[in-house]
């Protein structure tokens, strides 16, 4: 079974340019999800899909930050304009099943740096 | 405030020796928690979780998790540590509404030769 598939694995690009990252889950999965991981934390979610609606963009920055997942099944992450604070690693993850508290399954993520 | 915590920035042990990495948590209800595996430039890989029964269970690459529910803590265990154990570790707990991971801050195992 093939895994969750993220790219590009790397980008770097300069403050206030945009970027978009691309993500498709494990076949089958209702859910997804996409984290940000800042050096020396914990990934934080960012938003969280039910099949093409959204469950939880509570701490997503939407001023900045976009995402659709307009068929169900792959999504994009988009940041226009970037800021030097968003350098991270995204993460895009899927399970099952939300209301199940089903296993999440994790990407190799993207890492951006925002020079 | 649902929350997790490893209490250790890095553990460091020899090989064959066996190994702790410290979680607390604290989440209403009954929690479900989870331990994920990072090595470098790669993405989380799931270890085990307790959903429940067993306190102990068991996982990937013969790492095995207590749970305790009167201390609310998962420490993740193994017998005999691998050089190639050598990462970093993540607890995190699954809210019971809508399905949200909240993770610690993680945990660099180094295990020496």
């Amino acid at each position: 079974e093939a895994g969750v598939a993220q790219s590009p694995r790397y980008k770097i690009i300069e403050k206030r340019q945009s970027v978009a990252f691309w993500c498709n889950p494990i076949s089958g999965h209702a859910t997804l999800y996409w984290y940000q991981q800042i050096l020396g934390q914990g990934p934080k979610l960012l938003i969280q899909f039910q099949n093409n609606g959204v469950v939880d963009d509570s701490q997503l920055p939407k001023d900045r930050f976009s995402a659709e997942r307009l068929k169900g099944v792959d999504s994009t992450l988009k940041i226009q304009p970037a800021k030097l604070e968003d350098s991270a690693v995204y993460l895009c993850a899927s399970s099952l099943e939300a209301a199940k508290q089903e296993t999440q399954y994790f990407g190799p993520g993207t890492r951006l740096l925002v020079l | 405030a649902q929350s997790v915590a490893q209490p250790e920035d890095q553990v460091n042990v020899a090989e064959g020796n066996p190994l702790t990495v410290k979680c607390t948590y604290s989440v209403s209800g009954n929690p479900y928690l989870f331990w994920y595996v990072q090595y470098p430039n790669r993405g989380l890989q799931f270890l085990l979780k307790y959903i429940t029964g067993d306190n102990l269970v068991k996982g990937s690459y013969g790492f095995e998790a207590e749970f305790n529910k009167s201390q609310t803590s998962f420490h993740l265990k193994k017998p005999s540590a691998l050089v190639s154990d050598s990462a970093l570790y993540f607890c995190a707990v699954i809210l019971p509404i809508g399905g949200k991971l909240i993770f610690g801050q993680g945990t660099t195992l180094q295990v020496k030769p």
